[in-house]
């Protein structure tokens, strides 16, 4: 069974860091392209950023390009995103979400969603 | 970046009653849209890929159209549980994007 468990998030300060981690397994984690993406409170839902399955290549929405980085540890089955100089518009829910095999195939397992708050 | 659209936001539908669902795209993407049900407290679960290829495990009441840039979820006949937000998404660019949802309520 795929399963994919977010932690990291909480209240951090405008301006601060946080790092989330994605724990994933019931599958052969390192075949498989990953993303972030996130949910504002009451609003829908916004791609963040996706990291190939070897961790070469990775891509970012305009909204956190610079600021927001995305890794992985294929040995640990791990995803990473890492997030610096946090706004009050990043308050999110911020879902790890699993790929199909191919780069355009459809989002087929989400996490439970961890959420992070920007606040003063 | 890919827009895509979707109409209506909000619809309060009886039960059985056909429920359809739009969502335009900025540019042709070709086959490349995927359909999410998000209810209440939940995480999304797909429900379409590929505009119109069903997915083990979904009911059959549920069912994709389209290509280029106009696409359809249909519901054939509302039940209860059906009660949602329905969210397009875009993967024919290297970025994806999400659909502004369409809320749907049962009356």
């Amino acid at each position: 069974e795929v399963q994919l468990l977010e932690s990291g998030g909480g209240l951090v300060q405008p301006g601060g860091s946080l790092k989330l981690t994605c724990a994933a397994s019931g599958f052969t984690f390192s075949s498989y392209g990953m993303r972030w993406v996130r949910q504002a409170p009451g609003k829908g839902l916004e791609w963040l950023s996706v990291i190939t399955g070897n961790g070469a290549t990775t891509y970012y929405a305009d909204s956190v390009k610079g600021r927001f980085t995305i890794s992985r540890d294929n040995s640990k089955k791990t995803l990473y995103l890492q997030m610096n100089s946090l706004r009050a518009g990043d308050t999110a829910v911020y879902y790890c979400v699993k790929g199909g095999g191919g780069w355009k195939d459809a989002f087929d397992y989400w996490g439970q969603g961890t959420l992070v708050t920007v606040s003063s | 970046e890919i827009v895509l659209t979707q109409s209506p936001d909000f619809q309060s539908v009886t039960p059985k009653e056909k429920v359809t669902i739009t969502c335009r795209a900025s540019q042709s993407i070709g086959s490349n849209l995927h359909w999410y049900q998000q209810k209440a407290g939940q995480s999304p679960k797909l429900l379409i890929q590929y505009a119109s290829q069903s997915l083990s495990g979904v009911p059959s009441r549920f069912s994709g159209s389209g290509s280029g840039t106009d696409f359809t979820l249909t519901i054939s006949s509302l039940e209860a549980e059906d009660a949602a937000t329905y969210y397009c998404h875009q993967s024919s660019s290297l970025r994806g994007t999400f659909g502004g949802g369409t809320k749907v309520e049962i009356k």
